[in-house]
């Protein structure tokens, strides 16, 4: 039963702390995606890879969120420095360009920045 | 601009028909995704629509007018597992760019 993983599940940290979140696509997916939902702003796309080549990354903020995929196994999002803000679920999803690229989610990071 | 409207909240009843209703303003389509979200849960795939009509997955079915920017969700017999948030996505530009625009989902309620 393929399917996408995240680690860690859930994560509170101090304002200020460095937060790496992990997520493990299906195998054989090309195309990750990064989300943050928040009940105000509903999913959000934070980050867009496909190839582990970066594609759209106009959601997320420079100054603090980077995204990287260090191969083809592995995708991190990262905030540094973090903020109560940031406090949502984030969310890891993959696809295929077949099957109209269905995203396949992950179970999601909550994190909560105190 | 591009736009996903959605209700906010329904209400039905075990054993009944809901229908979830999805407009939506895009520059282009390139298809139109339903997914189910319980609580506390991740989104999960339901259907996809791509051309005109009606697409039937056995309780759930998925209708699509490209021309009115216009989509529904039809649970049938339903169920207290059904209870759950209901998001509508469109891909809207064509091209390399595949992202999805998200609507902020129906809340639907299943009473007995």
């Amino acid at each position: 039963d393929a399917r996408v993983t995240q680690t860690p599940r859930h994560k509170v940290t101090e304002m200020g702390q460095e937060v790496t979140m992990r997520c493990q696509p299906i195998l054989g997916h090309n195309t990750v995606f990064w989300y943050r939902q928040t009940m105000m702003q509903g999913l959000e796309l934070l980050a867009y890879f496909r190839n582990r080549a970066p594609l759209d990354d106009s959601g997320m903020p420079k100054d603090r969120f980077s995204a990287e995929m260090p191969d083809a196994t592995l995708a991190t999002l990262k905030i540094q420095p973090s903020e109560p803000r940031d406090s949502a679920v984030y969310f890891c999803a993959s696809g295929l360009p077949g099957e109209g690229e269905t995203q396949y989610f992950g179970p999601g990071t909550r994190l909560l920045v105190l | 601009g591009q736009n996903i409207d959605q209700p906010t909240e329904m209400t039905a009843t075990e054993g009944a028909i809901v229908q979830i209703n999805c407009t939506y303003q895009t520059s282009g389509f390139n298809g139109l995704f339903w997914y189910q979200q319980h609580a506390g849960e991740a989104p999960t795939f339901l259907s996809y629509n791509v051309l005109d009509g009606l697409e039937e997955k056995g309780r759930f079915s998925s209708f699509l007018s490209r021309s009115k920017g216009y989509s529904y969700l039809l649970l049938k017999e339903l169920q207290m597992k059904d209870s759950a948030s209901y998001l509508c996505a469109v891909r809207g530009n064509a091209g390399n760019n595949r992202k999805l625009i998200w609507g902020l989902g129906t809340s639907l309620a299943v009473n007995p």
